[in-house]
Protein backbone atom coordinates (compact mmCIF):
# COMPACT_ATOMS: atom_id res chain seq x y z
CA UNK A 1 0.00 0.00 0.00
CA UNK A 2 1.68 3.45 -1.40
CA UNK A 3 1.55 6.66 0.27
CA UNK A 4 2.46 8.79 2.99
CA UNK A 5 1.47 7.99 6.94
CA UNK A 6 1.62 10.28 9.50
CA UNK A 7 1.27 9.62 13.17
CA UNK A 8 -0.84 10.13 15.51
CA UNK A 9 -3.79 11.76 14.01
CA UNK A 10 -4.28 13.61 17.39
CA UNK A 11 -1.43 14.79 19.77
CA UNK A 12 -1.71 16.41 22.90
CA UNK A 13 0.81 18.71 24.38
CA UNK A 14 1.21 20.04 27.82
CA UNK A 15 3.30 23.23 28.24
CA UNK A 16 7.27 23.30 28.24
CA UNK A 17 6.69 19.72 26.08
CA UNK A 18 8.44 18.75 22.97
CA UNK A 19 6.43 16.58 20.71
CA UNK A 20 7.58 15.05 17.57
CA UNK A 21 5.09 14.12 14.77
CA UNK A 22 6.37 11.40 12.74
CA UNK A 23 6.10 11.30 8.51
CA UNK A 24 7.20 8.43 6.48
CA UNK A 25 6.85 7.24 2.78
CA UNK A 26 7.14 4.73 0.69
CA UNK A 27 6.38 6.28 -2.72
CA UNK A 28 10.89 6.72 -3.18
CA UNK A 29 9.82 10.73 -3.71
CA UNK A 30 13.29 12.43 -2.90
CA UNK A 31 11.91 15.56 -0.81
CA UNK A 32 9.67 15.63 1.75
CA UNK A 33 7.86 19.03 3.86
CA UNK A 34 6.38 20.08 6.44
CA UNK A 35 3.26 22.65 6.41
CA UNK A 36 1.19 24.18 9.11
CA UNK A 37 -2.33 24.85 8.51
CA UNK A 38 -4.11 27.25 10.82
CA UNK A 39 -8.31 28.31 9.59
CA UNK A 40 -8.02 30.82 7.34
CA UNK A 41 -4.58 30.78 6.37
CA UNK A 42 -3.63 28.37 3.91
CA UNK A 43 -0.67 26.50 3.85
CA UNK A 44 2.93 27.28 5.73
CA UNK A 45 5.68 25.99 4.90
CA UNK A 46 7.78 24.81 8.33
CA UNK A 47 10.62 22.91 6.78
CA UNK A 48 11.81 21.11 3.51
CA UNK A 49 14.09 18.38 2.72
CA UNK A 50 15.40 17.54 -0.74
CA UNK A 51 17.76 15.14 0.47
CA UNK A 52 18.96 12.79 2.64
CA UNK A 53 20.77 14.71 5.93
CA UNK A 54 20.13 17.70 4.62
CA UNK A 55 17.03 20.30 5.22
CA UNK A 56 16.08 23.94 4.51
CA UNK A 57 14.15 26.16 6.63
CA UNK A 58 10.44 27.82 5.57
CA UNK A 59 8.79 30.60 6.13
CA UNK A 60 7.96 29.92 9.50
CA UNK A 61 10.68 27.38 11.45
CA UNK A 62 11.15 28.91 14.67
CA UNK A 63 10.11 26.61 17.20
CA UNK A 64 10.22 23.27 15.35
CA UNK A 65 13.38 21.69 14.36
CA UNK A 66 13.56 18.25 11.83
CA UNK A 67 16.22 15.65 10.39
CA UNK A 68 15.81 13.57 7.22
CA UNK A 69 18.33 10.48 8.29
CA UNK A 70 16.39 7.74 5.85
CA UNK A 71 14.66 8.83 2.54
CA UNK A 72 11.61 7.63 3.79
CA UNK A 73 11.29 9.77 7.12
CA UNK A 74 11.33 12.92 7.61
CA UNK A 75 10.09 13.57 11.85
CA UNK A 76 9.02 16.98 12.53
CA UNK A 77 9.16 17.92 16.53
CA UNK A 78 7.43 21.13 17.43
CA UNK A 79 9.41 22.52 20.42
CA UNK A 80 8.57 24.58 23.73
CA UNK A 81 9.86 27.46 21.86
CA UNK A 82 6.69 27.47 19.53
CA UNK A 83 4.10 29.44 21.87
CA UNK A 84 1.12 28.83 19.41
CA UNK A 85 1.67 25.06 18.35
CA UNK A 86 -2.17 24.26 18.06
CA UNK A 87 -2.44 24.03 14.33
CA UNK A 88 -3.42 21.01 11.81
CA UNK A 89 0.08 19.61 10.51
CA UNK A 90 0.44 18.02 7.17
CA UNK A 91 3.46 16.53 5.48
CA UNK A 92 4.57 16.31 1.48
CA UNK A 93 6.48 14.65 -0.56
CA UNK A 94 7.26 15.14 -4.37
CA UNK A 95 9.56 13.52 -7.19
CA UNK A 96 12.34 15.98 -8.01
CA UNK A 97 13.26 16.47 -11.70
CA UNK A 98 11.57 14.44 -14.26
CA UNK A 99 9.18 17.00 -15.74
CA UNK A 100 6.61 16.52 -13.26
CA UNK A 101 6.49 17.82 -10.15
CA UNK A 102 3.70 17.24 -7.78
CA UNK A 103 3.18 17.51 -4.09
CA UNK A 104 1.03 14.50 -2.63
CA UNK A 105 0.15 14.43 1.19
CA UNK A 106 -0.34 12.84 3.86
CA UNK A 107 -3.69 12.60 5.98
CA UNK A 108 -2.51 14.62 8.99
CA UNK A 109 -1.83 15.32 12.36
CA UNK A 110 -3.68 17.86 14.42
CA UNK A 111 -2.16 19.00 17.58
CA UNK A 112 -3.86 20.55 20.59
CA UNK A 113 -2.55 22.00 23.50
CA UNK A 114 -3.69 21.23 27.44
CA UNK B 1 1.45 41.20 -3.02
CA UNK B 2 0.61 37.55 -2.39
CA UNK B 3 2.07 35.00 -5.05
CA UNK B 4 -1.15 33.38 -5.32
CA UNK B 5 -4.61 34.83 -4.75
CA UNK B 6 -7.46 32.52 -4.27
CA UNK B 7 -11.02 33.76 -3.59
CA UNK B 8 -12.23 32.12 0.38
CA UNK B 9 -15.36 31.91 -0.40
CA UNK B 10 -17.38 29.93 1.05
CA UNK B 11 -19.31 29.37 -2.42
CA UNK B 12 -22.38 27.01 -1.59
CA UNK B 13 -24.41 25.90 -5.03
CA UNK B 14 -27.39 23.45 -5.42
CA UNK B 15 -26.65 19.70 -6.75
CA UNK B 16 -26.16 19.61 -10.82
CA UNK B 17 -24.59 23.45 -10.67
CA UNK B 18 -21.89 23.92 -12.81
CA UNK B 19 -18.90 25.78 -10.25
CA UNK B 20 -15.96 27.41 -11.29
CA UNK B 21 -13.36 28.14 -8.71
CA UNK B 22 -10.10 30.49 -9.31
CA UNK B 23 -6.99 31.63 -8.68
CA UNK B 24 -4.24 34.41 -10.30
CA UNK B 25 -1.02 34.80 -9.63
CA UNK B 26 1.73 37.18 -10.10
CA UNK B 27 4.59 35.24 -10.69
CA UNK B 28 4.84 34.71 -14.87
CA UNK B 29 7.94 31.72 -14.12
CA UNK B 30 5.03 29.57 -12.70
CA UNK B 31 5.14 26.61 -15.18
CA UNK B 32 3.03 23.74 -13.24
CA UNK B 33 -0.14 24.53 -11.72
CA UNK B 34 -2.46 22.17 -9.56
CA UNK B 35 -5.86 21.85 -7.92
CA UNK B 36 -6.35 19.90 -4.71
CA UNK B 37 -9.38 18.69 -2.72
CA UNK B 38 -9.19 18.65 0.94
CA UNK B 39 -12.40 17.35 3.13
CA UNK B 40 -12.47 18.52 6.90
CA UNK B 41 -9.62 17.23 9.28
CA UNK B 42 -8.22 15.51 5.98
CA UNK B 43 -4.86 15.70 3.99
CA UNK B 44 -5.61 17.58 0.49
CA UNK B 45 -6.05 15.50 -2.36
CA UNK B 46 -4.19 15.87 -5.27
CA UNK B 47 -7.31 16.42 -8.02
CA UNK B 48 -5.50 17.52 -11.02
CA UNK B 49 -2.02 19.04 -12.64
CA UNK B 50 -1.64 20.70 -15.82
CA UNK B 51 1.47 22.05 -17.25
CA UNK B 52 1.84 25.75 -18.88
CA UNK B 53 -1.12 26.78 -20.61
CA UNK B 54 -3.96 25.32 -21.38
CA UNK B 55 -7.16 22.83 -20.50
CA UNK B 56 -7.65 19.70 -19.00
CA UNK B 57 -9.95 17.31 -18.78
CA UNK B 58 -10.94 14.53 -16.01
CA UNK B 59 -14.23 13.44 -15.65
CA UNK B 60 -16.41 16.19 -14.69
CA UNK B 61 -13.20 18.23 -13.81
CA UNK B 62 -11.55 20.45 -16.16
CA UNK B 63 -8.48 22.80 -15.50
CA UNK B 64 -7.60 25.74 -17.73
CA UNK B 65 -4.74 27.71 -17.09
CA UNK B 66 -4.22 31.34 -18.73
CA UNK B 67 -0.68 32.41 -18.50
CA UNK B 68 -1.08 35.75 -20.51
CA UNK B 69 -3.49 36.58 -17.81
CA UNK B 70 -2.03 34.91 -14.87
CA UNK B 71 -5.65 33.64 -14.08
CA UNK B 72 -5.98 29.66 -13.21
CA UNK B 73 -9.62 27.96 -12.91
CA UNK B 74 -11.41 24.60 -12.20
CA UNK B 75 -14.80 23.85 -12.95
CA UNK B 76 -16.53 21.19 -11.63
CA UNK B 77 -19.68 19.70 -14.08
CA UNK B 78 -22.78 18.16 -12.16
CA UNK B 79 -21.96 18.89 -9.14
CA UNK B 80 -22.37 16.50 -6.35
CA UNK B 81 -23.13 16.97 -2.64
CA UNK B 82 -19.23 14.71 -2.30
CA UNK B 83 -17.85 17.47 -4.02
CA UNK B 84 -18.07 19.69 -1.03
CA UNK B 85 -14.74 20.49 0.44
CA UNK B 86 -12.17 22.77 0.06
CA UNK B 87 -10.54 23.37 -3.13
CA UNK B 88 -6.80 24.86 -2.87
CA UNK B 89 -4.98 26.01 -6.07
CA UNK B 90 -1.20 25.58 -6.19
CA UNK B 91 1.86 26.18 -8.15
CA UNK B 92 5.37 25.40 -8.73
CA UNK B 93 7.88 28.06 -9.51
CA UNK B 94 11.63 27.61 -7.70
CA UNK B 95 8.86 26.39 -4.98
CA UNK B 96 5.27 25.54 -4.05
CA UNK B 97 2.73 28.26 -3.25
CA UNK B 98 -0.52 27.33 -2.66
CA UNK B 99 -3.91 29.43 -2.23
CA UNK B 100 -5.61 29.88 0.83
CA UNK B 101 -8.47 27.50 -0.23
CA UNK B 102 -11.87 28.19 -1.53
CA UNK B 103 -14.59 26.12 0.78
CA UNK B 104 -17.62 25.31 -1.40
CA UNK B 105 -20.87 23.22 -0.43
CA UNK B 106 -23.33 21.09 -2.66
CA UNK B 107 -27.07 21.30 -1.29
CA UNK B 108 -28.99 18.17 -2.45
Amino acid sequence: DGGITQSPKYLFRKEGQNVTLSCEQNLNHDAMYWYRQDPGQGLRLIYYSQIVNDFQKGDIAEGYSVSREKKESFPLTVTSAQKNPTAFYLCATSSLGGGLETQYFGPGTRLLVL
Amino acid sequence: QKEVEQDPGPLSVPEGAIVSLNCTYSNSAFQYFMWYRQYSRKGPELLMYTYSSGNKEDGRFTAQVDKSSKYISLFIRDSQPSDSATYLCAMNGNQFYFGTGTSLTVIP
